[in-house]
């Protein structure tokens, strides 16, 4: 079973401007992570934030995270057409560090 | 290696037949986790091996499915008497050693059974 939520489940944007895509989740974690998945290709790790971290920034990506609500969002700025792919985040729980739980992703397109 | 591999990319069975799939970490990496992926949804957990224990087989969906890392490194996921329901992407991703955030993912091995 999916853990999380992610919103919206499809997105589409222009290139030049920003994507935030949110994610929702259940119980208590120690890190959420966001992955991409490009069409026929592998999942990529894009970036981790503990459950002590309130945002993290790495390159045109910032990541939020409030655990009273138990969200994150993800922002892609100045999004560009090779950042179309799927996005999705993936919690470990506090008695289940191993085992990631993913929700059901966004799809992202960005239109040249 | 440099990054997860997986083999094969593809694969095409009949119903009734076994499948293995492979799974190669990276070479530093004690801890290796195998998902399931269904068409539109995010991973999900099968099981994971620290070196070549295997704490936690919870998600494996049935006794058809079984997985092994004899030696610590290489992994194989066997499916037995493959059912339709068994299609999927399988996903393999390794980690430094449990509980140490980042897990790495393989291509995956996307499985047809007809």
């Amino acid at each position: 079973s999916q853990q999380g939520e992610e919103d919206p489940q499809a997105l589409s944007i222009q290139e030049g401007e920003n994507a935030t895509m949110n994610c929702s989740y259940k119980t208590s974690i120690n890190n959420l992570q966001w992955y991409r998945q490009n069409s026929g290709r592998g999942l990529v790790h894009l970036i981790l934030i503990r459950s002590n971290e309130r945002e993290k920034h790495s390159g045109r990506l910032r990541v939020t995270l409030d655990t009273s609500k138990k969200s994150s969002s993800l922002l892609i700025t100045a999004s560009r057409a090779a950042d179309t792919a799927s996005y999705f985040c993936a919690t470990d729980g506090m008695d289940s560090s191993y085992k990631l739980i993913f929700g059901s992703g966004t799809r992202l397109l960005v239109r040249p | 290696g440099a990054g997860v591999s997986q083999s094969p990319r593809y694969k095409v069975t009949k119903r009734g037949q076994d499948v293995t799939l492979r799974c190669d970490p990276i070479s530093s990496h004690a801890t290796l986790y195998w998902y399931q992926q269904a068409l539109g949804q995010g991973p999900e957990f099968l099981t994971y091996f620290n070196y070549e224990a295997q704490p936690d087989k919870s998600g494996l969906p049935s006794d058809r499915f079984s997985a092994e890392r004899p030696e610590g490194s290489i992994s194989t996921l066997t499916i037995q008497r493959t059912e339709q329901r068994d299609s999927a992407m399988y996903r393999c991703a390794s980690s430094l050693r449990q509980g140490r955030g980042t897990q790495y993912f393989g291509p995956g091995t996307r499985l047809l059974v007809l």
